[in-house]
């Protein structure tokens, strides 16, 4: 089956823009997750669904990072008035989150490079 | 907040070579180990999940082993290949099944 996409693949904007990046998640997986890695540095979580609703989003890291999955599968992370510094890739995975330490294998997405110039 | 460091940061070996990295984590809250490659242009690519102090498991020619009581993860590859070139990223599993990832080994096999 096919794995988790994300789209667009790159996205280039100017500061002060909104963008929005999309994830499909693997069918049936419960469990989504958005990290971004930013340059030199190893990925970074940001938000985590179960189904629906965001079950930690402890890692978003002001009020202009928005994410949703309304129908429990597909994701949209969103960035108001972008800045240079959320220049990174943003990576999506999914699992089929079985609970609580379980030890869940997550798959990625290839991510979407954001440049904000 | 977890603390995960990753040594080497870089490592150039030939082909033919063995090598390993190792991964250091904090001991307390621990769930779960996981391992991944990552190429460039590419998906980061599960290799292992591991949870049980003294766990070994092995893919291939990749290997790695956990030690949950000192906080710390080997990855070994036999025989190093062209084709192992990549990042490889660890992430210690916390409670609510978010990845705290180390910055990366990125290894580099010269033919």
């Amino acid at each position: 089956g096919a794995g988790v996409s994300q789209t667009p693949s790159n996205k280039v904007t100017e500061k002060g823009k909104y963008v929005e990046l999309r994830c499909d998640p693997i069918s049936g997986h419960t469990a989504l997750y958005w990290y971004r890695q930013s340059l030199g540095q190893g990925p970074e979580f940001l938000i985590y669904f179960q189904g629906t609703g965001a079950a930690d989003d402890s890692g978003l890291p002001n009020d202009r990072f928005f994410a949703v999955r309304p129908e429990g599968s597909v994701s949209t992370l969103k960035i108001q008035r972008t800045e240079r510094g959320d220049s990174a890739v943003y990576l999506c995975a999914s699992s089929l989150d079985l609970g609580s330490g379980s030890a869940d294998t997550q798959y990625f997405g290839p991510g979407t490079r954001l440049t904000v110039l | 907040i977890l603390n995960v460091e990753q040594s080497p940061q870089s490592l150039h070996v030939q082909e033919g070579d063995s090598t390993n990295f190792t991964c250091s984590f904090p001991s307390s809250n621990f769930y779960a180990l996981h391992w991944y490659r990552w190429e460039t242009a590419k998906s980061p690519e599960a290799l292992f999940v591991m949870t049980l102090n003294g766990d070994e498991k092995k893919k291939g020619r990749i290997s790695a082993t956990l030690n949950t009581k000192e906080g710390y993860s080997y990855l070994y590859i036999k025989g190093s290949q062209p084709e192992d070139s990549a990042t490889y990223l660890c992430a210690p599993e916390a409670s609510t099944g978010k990845l705290i990832f180390g910055q990366g080994t990125t290894l580099q096999v010269k033919p």
